[in-house]
């Protein structure tokens, strides 16, 4: 089965920091999602992406999918507190059993923003 | 009220003891999921319901029991929980039984501790 391996566990940095976080995969990916979370709430969607070489970019977060490495990355630039959460990776896999709901999910990379 | 909602939001229980998770989503959505998020572990995937069918069963120990009576409300049922059953359950909905980031949404999660 695939496993995504997220890069650090946890970071800390101060306010204004840009940072990356990393997600690998075991296995090829075909599609990879970043999620948000905050203490008590649930995922907030925050990128997709398909396609090798693929960037995207929201505000100060930008995602890019490496294909070759099965890899993604997640950028912040110039961090805010508003930053703080949990990010987490997830990747779906073709023809799960016909099961197209079934995604993996990365531990998470709990990030802090100091002000 | 928008989107999904879950109740309680924390529950201590003893392990003899009984108690349910609500979850409830008014977007006319087809398909839920409940999960389970454990501390350093990734997001595992329990159960799946679509047209209050269950069509997933992810080897979940039957110490849990879900139920969906109709197409807005899923159930968890606990009983004789173990503390390693101590974890964030997250329960999330989405249109069609497929993997929709755009049309995913999750709830606030209820996080249960078992003493």
């Amino acid at each position: 089965s695939q496993e995504l391996e997220q890069s650090p566990q946890s970071l800390i940095v101060q306010e204004g920091k840009n940072l990356t976080i990393n997600c690998t995969s075991s296995k090829t990916l075909y599609g990879l999602y970043w999620y948000k979370q905050k203490y008590g709430e649930g995922l907030i969607f925050l990128m997709m992406l398909q396609k090798g070489g693929e960037e995207k970019s929201h505000e100060k977060i930008t995602a890019k999918l490496d294909e070759k490495k099965q890899q993604s990355s997640l950028h912040i630039t110039a961090s805010q507190p508003s930053h703080a959460g949990i990010y987490l990776c997830g990747a779906g896999a073709p023809n799960s059993g016909g099961s197209n709901y079934k995604l993996t999910f990365g531990k998470g990379t709990l990030l802090t923003v100091n002000p | 009220e928008t989107g999904v909602t879950q109740t309680p939001r924390h529950l201590v229980m003893g392990m003899t003891n009984k108690k349910s998770l609500k979850c409830e989503q008014h977007l006319g959505h087809n398909a839920m999921y409940w999960y389970k998020q454990s501390a350093k572990k990734p997001l595992e995937l329990m159960f799946v319901y679509s047209l209050e069918e269950r069509v997933e069963n992810n080897s979940v120990p039957s110490r849990f029991s879900p139920e969906c009576p109709n197409s807005s409300h899923l159930f968890l049922h606990l009983h004789t929980l173990q503390p390693e059953d101590s974890a964030l359950y997250l329960c999330a909905s989405s249109h069609y039984l497929s993997w929709d980031p755009y049309e995913q949404y999750f709830g606030p999660g209820t996080r249960l501790t078992v003493t």
